[in-house]
Formats: C-alpha cells, structure tokens, sequence
C-alpha cells in the first residue's frame, strides 16, 4: 500500500461528458502529480501541484485542469470528454517538489469513455 | 518523439537467473534516473534510482547501470524471483530533479519462470 488513494477506481461515462478523479496523497508530502496511461503507451506526465500551486505542466489538455486544496487532496477535472480520453489515471505523491525523489503511486482511476 | 526508449517489450527468464532490462534515452538534458515495478491493477511502485554523477547503485537484488555516453540504462535483478514478474518502467527527469516532470518509457513486461 503505497498511502496514496485513488477515488473512484472505475469510471463510465458518455462523450461530452465531465468527470472528476480524486487523489489524497500519502501522509506529509506536498506534491502531487498526475499522469495518463492510454493502451500501449507509458505514463504521460500531465500537472503538478506542491503545496496548493502548480509547479510544473505537461502535456495536460486545455479540457482538463487540476487543483490542490489547503488539505492537500487534489482533483483532475476532465470535461469536454472525448473517446481518446479513455485511459488510466495515475497520481502520485512525493514529499519535495522536485523529482530528485521516489514518487509514490495510487492504484489508478480507469476512465472508459462509450 | 520518444526521449525514454524500452525497447523490448517483453523478458522472459528462468527462476534464479539474472534479468537484465535495458533502457536508452535521446536527451542529454537527463540526468535522474529511476525504475518503478507495477503489477496488475496496481500503481508502480518505485524500485531504485540513480544520478548521472554515478555509473551504478545496487540495492539488495537491484543494480543499476548508466552510461552516459551510450546514453543506455539498464536494471539487473540477480537473482530473479517469480515474483518480479511485472512490468518495469524506466524514467527520467532532467536538472537534477529540480525539474519536476517524469518522462516514462512504455515498459518492460518481465516473466520469471519457476
């Protein structure tokens, strides 16, 4: 257990549609990350937030957007949703803001888009 | 374009054997690298890193090599135990870390046989 939980675990939805995934870090660190894993390809950094900011951003499109909350939880907001939107959903959390430092992984939200 | 290249998708070893997994990149500005495990229906879980001011890091069964040249790494699991069977991703950040992003690659599935 990696102390980063994911909700939901699975998600359906229709095109067009909006969705937000949930990530609560592990106990005491400050970043969190978000990535996507679409079929056959690794994990896509999409944003980071430390400490309630965003630090770094990736390939993230402009329908989605994230933010931290004082508590530190994050949220991924996708909207707009399209068929190749469907993928797995990873947040990670890490202590520090930089990536000098293991990441530590939830289990993953899986978005289906029908 | 793919800057964090695994090029077999696949390794199959014996039990007791060693595993070698191999990793190239094509961006100099890299030079923090880390290896993560994941299981099915699992987040990956972070195994072993290494800085570019190192050629090697070992930790227990893990070692990890760089050459920087060659711009190649690679992951030896000695020995090899059913329950590495996973899939290994290899990733990279540049600016010691400071830069926050991970490039991943696609990952390595790797199966010990008993």
């Amino acid at each position: 257990d990696s102390g980063v939980t994911q909700t939901p675990k699975h998600l359906i939805t229709a095109t067009g549609q909006r969705v937000t995934l949930r990530c609560s870090p592990r106990s005491g660190d400050l970043s969190v990350y978000w990535y996507q894993q679409s079929l056959d390809q690794g994990l896509q950094f999409l944003i980071q937030y430390y400490n309630g900011e965003e630090r770094a951003k990736g390939n993230i499109l402009e329908r989605f957007s994230a933010q931290q909350f004082p508590d530190l939880h994050s949220e991924l907001n996708l909207s707009s949703l399209e068929l190749g939107d469907s993928a797995l959903y990873f947040c990670a959390s890490s202590v520090g803001p930089g990536a000098n430092q293991p990441q530590h992984f939830g289990d993953g939200t899986r978005l289906s888009i029908l | 374009d793919q800057q964090v290249k695994q090029n077999s998708p696949s390794l199959s070893v014996q039990e007791g054997r060693i595993s070698i997994l191999n990793c190239d990149y094509t961006n100099s500005m890299f030079d923090y690298f880390l290896w993560y495990k994941k299981y099915p229906a699992e987040g990956p879980t972070f195994l072993i890193s290494i800085s570019s001011i190192k050629d090697k890091n070992e930790d227990g069964r893990f070692t990890v090599f760089l050459n920087k040249s060659a711009k190649h790494l690679s992951l030896h699991i000695v020995p090899s135990q059913p329950g590495d069977s996973a899939v290994y991703f290899c990733a990279a950040s540049a600016l010691g870390g400071a830069n926050s992003k991970l490039t991943f690659g696609k990952g390595i599935t790797l199966s010990v046989r008993p």
